[in-house]
């Protein structure tokens, strides 16, 4: 049974940077889509990024270019999501999430193991 | 960027009875390569990430009640919960995969009468 499992929670300085980490245990993320998804308190859920094995690409946002970069350790099966630049409006809890793609058509069919999320808060 | 809008906002529906969710992309999510749309409802309960519901519009992830089930193709898609339990209270959200940005819809609060 694979789980993910995420690193715990920060607090930062605006302008400081955080990198949260999301490991599979009893598996890997190697050929599975990877995404990154954040929740503001009291907000939905809205997608930071993620990463397209089959293409090996990685895409984010346009909101979080240039201040967002996702990065896998295959031969640890963890991946990381590092946000610089923080400010207020970054305090959220930060989710990873595993997907699959039974036809390699490069597209997620869904994401069904998700970390159990990071609380980032952010405070002078 | 593909917009997705969910409705209502909220709903609060008497226990056995049904619930219905509408999610509308602002463009086509169905991949004409596999005849799939990619389109996943989520269940999110306060204090947990989300959980995977249904993928391809219509098909149930393993271990979901078959009480949930979605319909729709292209743009226009439904989630349904045929006998509200209890246990169903929580946020939902559609999600397409069709094209990077993944987005969600901004979500639709279930709630008993």
């Amino acid at each position: 049974q694979v789980q993910v499992v995420q690193s715990g929670a920060e607090v930062k300085k605006p302008g400081s940077s955080v990198k949260v980490s999301c490991k599979a245990s009893g598996g890997t993320f190697s050929r599975y889509a990877l995404t990154w998804v954040r929740q503001a308190p009291g907000q939905g859920l809205e997608w930071m990024g993620g990463i397209i094995p089959i293409f090996g690409t990685i895409h984010y946002a346009r909101k979080f270019q240039g201040r967002v970069t996702i990065t896998t350790v295959q031969s640890t099966s963890t991946a990381y999501m590092e946000l610089r630049s923080l400010r207020s409006e970054d305090t959220a809890v930060y989710y990873c999430a595993r997907g699959f793609d039974a036809y390699g058509s490069g597209r997620p069919d869904g994401f069904d193991i998700w970390g159990q999320g990071t609380m980032v808060t952010v405070s002078s | 960027d593909i917009v997705m809008t969910q409705s209502p906002d909220s709903l609060a529906v008497s226990l056995g009875e049904r619930a219905t969710i509408t999610c509308r992309s602002s463009q086509s999510v169905l991949y004409s390569s596999n005849n799939k749309n990619y389109l996943a409802w989520y269940q999110q309960k306060p204090g947990q990430p989300p959980q995977l519901l249904i993928y391809w519009a219509s098909t149930r992830a393993s271990g979901v009640p078959d009480r949930f089930s979605g319909s729709g193709s292209g743009t226009d898609f439904t989630l349904t919960i045929s006998s509200l339990q209890a246990e169903d209270v929580a946020v939902y959200y559609c999600q397409q995969s069709y094209t990077t940005p993944w987005t969600f819809g901004q979500g639709t609060k279930v709630e008993i009468k």
